[in-house]
């Protein structure tokens, strides 16, 4: 069984641009949670997607985004890019409800802001 | 609004020893906590979960402990191993989310 593909997994990005990140998560499992990683602040919680439809949302401004496909996969958007932005973005899957069970993890796109 | 706090960053144990890793949280709705490992250049990978109606939970050399009244959890590794070398992460659930704590990088030493 495939795990999380995180495309791309590193990428390079001046201030002001905009990216776009992409998860395929696990066959089968409809639920995608994306997580900001950076030094010192952990694992922090951007969004999760459940059937195409946003079900939970941190606490990030409105530059980030995402969506969901019919086939599970989804992608995150970074508008205007911050230095601060830089950061390894990951991407979790679960078959449905994030606390009965455990997610899945990518092993992330690594964003550097210049 | 930190809601979930590991504060010790690092800790270095030997080869055979106990680990003891702390994390507290401020959310008395937390109904369920996870931890999950870390290796570098590698996504999370879940270790062991407790549910908020118990107060211990094991699993091979790998036991969490939970003290709802003090809203604290802790993950004993016995014996540590090399290979559990990695970061950490406490990662309690509230309405279908994961909190994830700052994280503590375990190294274990020979």
């Amino acid at each position: 069984k495939a795990g999380v593909t995180q495309t791309p997994r590193y990428l390079i990005k001046t201030r002001g641009q905009q990216v776009t990140l992409s998860c395929s998560p696990i066959s089968g499992h409809r639920s995608v949670s994306w997580y900001q990683q950076t030094p010192g602040q952990g694992l922090q919680f951007l969004f999760e997607y459940f059937s195409e439809t946003q079900r939970n949302k941190g606490n990030f401004p409105g530059r980030f985004s995402g969506r969901q496909f019919s086939n599970s996969r989804s992608e995150m958007n970074v508008s205007t890019l911050e230095l601060g932005d830089s950061a390894l973005y990951l991407c979790a899957s679960s078959s449905g409800t994030i606390g009965t069970g455990e997610l899945f993890f990518g092993e992330g796109s690594r964003l550097t802001v210049l | 609004d930190q809601q979930v706090k590991q504060n010790s960053p690092s800790l270095s144990v030997q080869e055979g020893r106990i680990s003891i890793l702390n994390c507290d949280y401020t959310n008395s709705m937390f109904d369920y906590f996870l931890w999950y490992k870390k290796y570098p250049a590698e996504g999370p990978t879940f270790l062991i979960s407790i549910s908020s109606i118990k107060d211990k939970n094991e699993d091979g050399r790998f036991t969490v402990f939970l003290n709802k009244s003090a809203k604290h959890l802790s993950l004993h590794i016995v014996p540590s191993q090399p290979g559990d070398s990695a970061v950490y992460f406490c990662a309690p659930h509230n309405t279908d989310k994961l909190i994830f704590g700052t994280g503590t990088r375990l190294q274990v030493f020979p």
